[in-house]
């Protein structure tokens, strides 16, 4: 058990909808990072908050966005979904001193 | 343009072979990181590499990071079916993304 919690272990939604996925950090960790996971892209970087700022930018799509609230816990909305965003959608974070990332089991989002 | 390069992409081996697999880059990074992930589950952190030249091992795995600290390799000595998994080397860039190779998906099979 890495200490990362994300809800929901797997979601099914259809196209054109909007889902919201939870992330509860390693306690004292102020960094979350979100990934991507598909077969032929492999882990792609999304978004990283640090302390409820955002800190770095990846190929986050438009209809994406993210936020760290006050207790750290980070929420990814996805919104206009299309079968081609159904993926493993990871968090991890990192303590203060350090980038080694701690990752959660993932929420599998099937866009049907 | 992918940041890391991992090679090979997928490797089958017998129990007890041994192996070594591939993350290259053109860039420079202070520190590389390895995870390995199994089915279904998070990536988990194996070793961080900081020195250029550093070598560090853990238990039958054995990582090092290369002199000019662009590469890394990870090899596996009397490869057991628990070794099977996808491995991955990860770096931070500028821009403090933490950024992931491909992976190196490896089945061990007795």
């Amino acid at each position: 058990d890495s200490g990362v919690t994300q809800t929901p272990k797997h979601l099914i939604t259809a196209t054109g909808q909007r889902v919201t996925l939870r992330c509860s950090p390693r306690s004292g960790d102020l960094s979350v990072y979100w990934y991507q996971q598909s077969l032929d892209q492999g882990l792609q970087f999304l978004i990283q908050y640090y302390n409820g700022e955002e800190r770095a930018k990846g190929n986050i799509l438009e209809r994406f966005s993210a936020q760290q609230f006050p207790d750290l816990h980070s929420e990814l909305n996805l919104s206009s979904l299309e079968l081609g965003d159904s993926a493993l959608y990871f968090c991890a974070s990192s303590p203060p001193t350090t980038t080694e990332a701690f990752f959660g089991q993932g929420t599998r989002l099937t866009v049907v | 343009t992918q940041l890391l390069e991992q090679s090979p992409q997928f490797l089958s081996i017998q129990e007890g072979e041994n192996l070594t697999v591939y993350c290259n880059s053109s860039s420079v990074f202070s520190s590389l990181q390895w995870y390995r992930q199994e089915p279904g589950e998070g990536p988990v952190l194996l070793v961080t590499v900081v020195t250029g030249g550093e070598v560090k091992k853990l238990k039958r795995l054995t990582f090092q990071f290369g002199d000019a600290r662009k590469d890394s390799s990870l090899h596996i000595t009397a490869a057991q079916p628990g070794d099977t998994g996808l491995y991955l080397c990860a770096v931070v860039d500028s821009g403090y993304a933490l950024n992931f190779g491909k992976g190196t998906s490896l089945l061990v099979t007795p």
